[in-house]
């Protein structure tokens, strides 16, 4: 079975900064995804980044990047120029390349400071 | 309706007592999940269907069951509620397939008392 792990369970950052979240996986497959998604106090879910195992190439949208290190089995989640509106729980979480059922990690919690 | 719906918002049930949580969505997505989110433990998939008429058991299926008569509704019913069953519950739907996005509605929390 595919597990999740997200070792810091609380992260903080200052307003404008960049900060890493940290996350590893563990599997048997070798074509497979990768997700970061957001929870901010409304609870409502929302995905930030995707990769695909198979892209060596690291996923990146607008400020949020991530580092992909397959070997490694580590999926990492940078924000730059971090802003308030990106305080929130992340989600780092796994998918097999047939299915679509989630795997997810324990949650980050991210505060940014002003 | 816009996404993904679900009722109750909120609800406390007591022990014992039958619960049926409602998850409605249109965007004609073949695939819906139940998730369970506890602090410390993340997002725990409770039962899938790929496809309107079939379903699967995730990984904490034990005490829920769900349906999928149609592509739009997925409930998920707690025959005898207990109290470890508290927690919040997500319904999501996506477009079958490990890369596509998943859509979440906005969560029911359930206390059992």
């Amino acid at each position: 079975a595919q597990t999740v792990t997200q070792s810091q369970p609380e992260m903080s950052v200052q307003e404008a900064e960049t900060v890493t979240l940290s996350c590893t996986y563990d599997t048997s497959e070798s074509d497979y995804y990768l997700f970061w998604y957001k929870q901010p106090p409304s609870r409502q879910m929302i995905l930030v980044i995707r990769q695909e195992a198979y892209k060596q190439q690291n996923a990146t949208e607008n400020r949020f990047s991530v580092n992909f290190q397959k070997a490694a089995k580590s999926f990492s989640l940078k924000i730059s120029d971090s802003q308030l509106g990106d305080a929130a729980m992340y989600f780092c979480a796994y998918s097999t390349a047939s299915g679509s059922r989630l795997t997810f990690g324990e949650g980050t919690q991210l505060t940014v400071n002003p | 309706i816009a996404g993904i719906t679900q009722a109750p918002t909120s609800q406390i049930l007591a022990a014992g007592r039958r619960m049926t949580l409602r998850c409605t969505q249109d965007m004609r997505h073949n695939a819906m999940y139940w998730y369970r989110q506890d602090l410390g433990l993340g997002l725990r998939l409770i039962h899938y269907s790929n496809t309107a008429g079939t379903t699967g058991k995730g990984e904490v299926p034990d005490g829920y069951s769900v349906s999928r008569a149609n592509t739009d509704d997925f409930p998920l019913t707690l025959a005898s509620a207990v109290p470890s069953q508290t927690s919040v519950y997500f319904c999501a739907s996506s477009v079958a397939g490990g890369y596509n996005e998943q859509f979440f509605g906005p969560g029911t929390r359930l206390t059992v008392l």
